[in-house]
């Protein structure tokens, strides 16, 4: 399946910064999704959004699903060293439940 | 919340055997189960749809002769590699479909054909 364009491919960054992300796509999805894996692991649920235009927190983490419905973004606030990981963008069409296309991943070194 | 088991975790086999790789839901049952695979540096990719009950599909260029799969029950998807090959070494990982609301995933499998 077709990947979703995710970016920045990796971001090294202090303790305390912020960390922002984002997906496009060509097509349109119902629902954006946004996971993190740990090396070996499988991937985590961070956050679900269902709506255009909606914007969503969990914790320190903020993510809006775009008013196009291509695009969506990720923010982590106040970056600390467990933050460390791969974040995935995950797209769902309405047609095609559970089926998911995932972004290529962002790389996210927090430096004490 | 919802549990996706995955075993093993890890497995080595020689190349030209036959590797079986087991998802299970553990407090739900899962209509349908969804099969991954990722190369190193690399993304999930979908490989195919697993439904109880009835054959899975498979997603473009996935040979489905090579990659058996089976959900016999709603807490049980299988996925055997067939004569597997070096090329086949990757992480696999299932993800399980709880009331067509929520996703849960594995904690995946490295498969490693030497």
């Amino acid at each position: 399946g077709q990947q979703l364009n995710q970016s920045p491919q990796s971001m090294f960054i202090q303790e305390g910064e912020d960390v922002s992300m984002n997906c496009t796509s060509s097509s349109i999805f119902n629902t954006w999704l946004w996971y993190k894996q740990d090396p070996g692991e499988g991937p985590v649920l961070l956050i679900a959004l269902y709506k255009a235009g909606e914007l969503t927190s969990n914790g320190r983490l903020t993510a809006q699903f775009g008013i196009t419905r291509k695009d969506s973004f990720l923010n982590i606030s106040a970056s600390i060293p467990s933050d460390v990981g791969i974040y995935f963008c995950a797209g769902q069409r309405s047609d095609s439940w559970g089926k998911l296309q995932f972004g290529a991943g962002t790389q996210v070194v927090v430096t004490p | 919340g919802a549990v996706v088991s995955q075993h093993p975790s890890r497995v080595i086999c020689k190349s030209g055997t036959s590797v079986k790789i087991e998802c299970r839901s553990l407090d739900f049952q899962a209509t349908t189960m969804f099969w991954y695979r990722q190369f190193p540096k690399q993304s999930l990719m979908l490989m195919a749809t697993s439904n109880e009950g009835s054959k899975a599909t498979y997603e473009q260029g996935v040979e489905k002769d090579k990659f058996l799969i089976n959900h016999a029950s709603l807490t049980l998807s299988t996925l055997t590699v067939t004569s597997a090959h070096p090329e086949d070494s990757s992480f696999y990982i299932c993800s399980a479909s709880y009331q067509f609301e929520k996703l849960f995933f594995g904690s995946g499998t490295q498969l490693s054909v030497l």
